[in-house]
């Protein structure tokens, strides 16, 4: 069965540092991976995903990730942190079935310090 | 804007009553999902409807079901609600059909029960 781990549930940067958020996944079979924010009081929003093809993929907002798959990683970076980027984000792994439901990771809280 | 749509935005009833939340799909997504967001619990999923018929089920409630009509829209139907079922519920959709598995997330609809 898939799994997401999210390491740390709060991450604490400063503003213009780099932001490196932890996702580790546990799939029998290629898994699909995303990565989601959700700012306050809104929905999940698509950051970026890797289904196949290049390992290094390029979202929104100047995030990217990189499918490390001797790792069974997907973590989330952006090489300088505003305070804007403060928010949640969720990890999660597609299956390869039929239903390629969604697993999700628990989340990682976000806080951008001046 | 993610396309999906989500009625009420917010909701407080009593405990012991019965909601009905809607969700409108992206335009031409065929799979739709539910789920639940609380503080305890994290973001819980709920269910999954494709094209009308009931292909996954998380941790759902006997007191909760949900259905998917003709026009593609969802409702989520909440009973004998408790002080508990007090959280964020999203729809989510997605084109599977397509080749396109991540989800798209509406606002959410915020319920408190008292």
């Amino acid at each position: 069965a898939q799994s997401v781990t999210q390491l740390g549930s709060h991450v604490s940067v400063s503003e213009g540092a780099l932001v490196l958020l932890r996702c580790n996944y546990s799939s029998s079979v290629p898994p699909y991976l995303f990565w989601y924010v959700q700012y306050p009081n809104q929905g999940l929003q698509l950051l970026l995903k890797y289904t196949t093809g290049a390992t290094l993929v390029k979202g929104i907002n100047g995030f990217e990730a990189e499918f490390k798959k001797s790792e069974t990683s997907f973590h989330l970076t952006k090489p300088s942190a505003h305070m804007s980027d403060a928010a949640e984000y969720f990890c999660a792994v597609s299956n390869a079935g039929n239903n390629r439901k969604l697993i999700w990771g628990l989340g990682t809280s976000l806080a951008v310090n001046p | 804007d993610s396309g999906v749509t989500q009625t009420p935005k917010h909701l407080i009833t009593a405990t012991g009553q019965r909601v009905t939340l809607r969700c409108s799909p992206r335009s031409g997504d065929l799979s739709v999902y539910w789920y639940q967001q609380s503080l305890d619990q994290g973001l819980q999923f709920l269910i999954q409807y494709y094209n009308g018929e009931e292909r996954a089920k998380g941790n759902i409630l006997e007191r909760f079901s949900a259905q998917q009509f003709p026009d593609l829209h969802s409702e989520l139907n909440l009973s004998s609600l408790e002080l508990g079922d007090s959280a964020l519920y999203f729809c989510a959709s997605s084109s599977p059909d397509r080749g396109l598995y991540e989800q798209y997330f509406g606002p959410g609809t915020r319920l408190t029960v008292t």
